[in-house]
């Protein structure tokens, strides 16, 4: 069954530097997506990316996230300067039919931790 | 503005009793999707169910069940003869935006003890 994969698992860096998370979505789909989970809080939605721009982003994706997809099967966000505060789980989701209310898969997540 | 509630924050039960978890779903929208997701202690997000506002049938798989009911916006999910396996925490979630990103509640944790 396809999933979505991502990479690392778990990164640990210091604050101030630049991290890069990656995410394959299954490979049919169109729309894709990163979300936020701070420790025992719920899923924040980060972003959303379709036809190579972003469609959609909330507040928190300020100037200091990015996202990229460089070829047919990476997608990826960035972070430029990570804040402690940016200690969290990131998912990658992705969704492959063109209603919005398809269903979106996730990834199993990257753990980042800023220290 | 849509908005997920989930009013309980934990729930511990003994293996096979049943549970439910509670879900409402707040908006002015007349059509939505309502989604469940399980995360297990190992952090993955697993969907579980997606209920558009027009079905109010209920959904039964297995031991899980769903009754969706548009006149109180509610989304509930029952376990029945609930599982070990079953300690999670599950999250209910509704579409937020016009590019179909989630907004989700705030997660319901639910620990079956053998």
């Amino acid at each position: 069954e396809p999933e979505v994969t991502q990479t690392p698992s778990h990164q640990v860096t210091q604050m101030g530097q630049e991290v890069i998370l990656r995410c394959v979505p299954i490979s049919n789909h169109l729309y894709f997506y990163w979300y936020r989970q701070i420790l025992g809080q719920k899923v924040e939605f980060l972003v959303s990316f379709y036809n190579n721009e972003i469609s959609e982003k909330s507040e928190i994706f300020d100037d200091q996230f990015s996202v990229e997809r460089p070829d047919g099967s990476n997608f990826t966000l960035k972070i430029r300067s990570t804040k402690l505060e940016d200690s969290a789980m990131y998912f990658c989701a992705s969704r492959g039919g063109y209603q919005v209310s398809d269903t979106q898969y996730f990834g199993p997540g990257t753990r980042l931790t800023v220290l | 503005a849509q908005k997920v509630t989930q009013a309980q924050t934990e729930i511990s039960v003994v293996e096979k009793e049943d549970v439910t978890l509670d879900c409402v779903y707040e908006t002015r929208d007349t059509t939505y999707y309502l989604f469940w997701y399980k995360q297990p202690p190992s952090g993955e997000l697993v969907f579980l169910i997606r209920r558009n506002s027009f079905d109010e049938q209920n959904e039964i798989s297995g031991r899980y069940s769903w009754n969706f009911q548009k006149s109180t916006s509610s989304f509930n999910f029952t376990i029945t003869a609930s599982q070990v396996v079953d300690s999670a925490v599950y999250f209910c979630a509704a579409y937020g935006g016009s590019q179909g990103n989630l907004i989700f509640g705030k997660g319901t944790k639910l620990s079956v003890k053998p």
